[in-house]
């Protein structure tokens, strides 16, 4: 149980394109869901979180026009980079938690490579 | 406020040697402690985790954690190293009666030689 997926697992796009991933709960009900970036051989970066059905609390220095995090459902987020540049190229990962359990449940990850 | 330490960035240990994952934490209330494990590319795979109850906690794929309150650890263990559990490894810390947010640490790399 507790299976968090992420689609696509990996992207390479053009500069100035907008790129979606999707983050869902394949077993649960998430009612809180959570964006990270990882840069290389460095630890989480909490990008965003977000509830369901209500607007993500960005965390400070993230840009919430170029970051747009939508949470419509209990089991299904999306995070679009919008206009990507190379500097946004990194390891974007999601979380999910349900309401009541205290375990994140990660999803695979999803690597963005813009050229 | 909430934070966590991993003071070693590597560990490194021989395969059937026992290994520790060190991680102290710092919280103004009761500590819900977690440690993931991070394969190459790959997610956070959830390994283990304290809230209350006893201070040992037996997690997946033979790992346990010690919660130690007086010198508010909670390092990561195993009796037997193996190869494939060489991984990065992250601790972290969510205070119990603040935000449901929990704070990560900076993770340790885990090396098992053959």
């Amino acid at each position: 149980g507790a299976v968090v997926s992420q689609h696509p697992s990996w992207v390479i796009c053009k500069s100035g394109t907008s790129v979606k991933i999707e983050c869902r709960s394949l077993d649960f009900q998430a009612t809180t869901m959570f964006w990270y970036r990882q840069f290389p051989k460095q630890s989480l970066m909490l990008m965003a979180t977000s509830n369901e059905g209500s607007k993500a609390t960005y965390e400070q220095g993230v840009e919430k026009d170029k970051f747009l995090i939508n949470h419509a459902s209990l089991t299904l987020s999306t995070l679009t980079v919008t206009s990507a540049h190379p500097e946004d190229s990194s390891f974007y990962i999601c979380s999910a938690r349900e309401t009541g359990v205290e375990t994140q449940y990660f999803g695979p990850g999803t690597r963005l490579l813009v050229l | 406020a909430q934070s966590v330490a991993q003071p070693e960035d590597q560990v490194n240990v021989a395969e059937g040697n026992p290994l520790t994952v060190k991680c102290t934490y710092s919280v103004s209330g009761n500590p819900y402690l977690f440690w993931y494990v991070q394969y190459p590319n790959r997610g956070l795979q959830f390994l283990l985790k304290y809230i209350t109850g006893d201070n040992l906690v037996k997690g997946s794929y033979g790992f346990e954690a010690e919660f130690n309150k007086s010198q508010t650890s909670f390092h990561l263990k195993k009796p037997s190293a193996l190869v494939s559990d060489s991984a990065l490894y992250f601790c972290a810390v969510r205070d119990g009666g603040g935000s449901y947010i929990p704070t990560f640490g900076r993770g340790t790399s885990l090396i098992v030689h053959p």
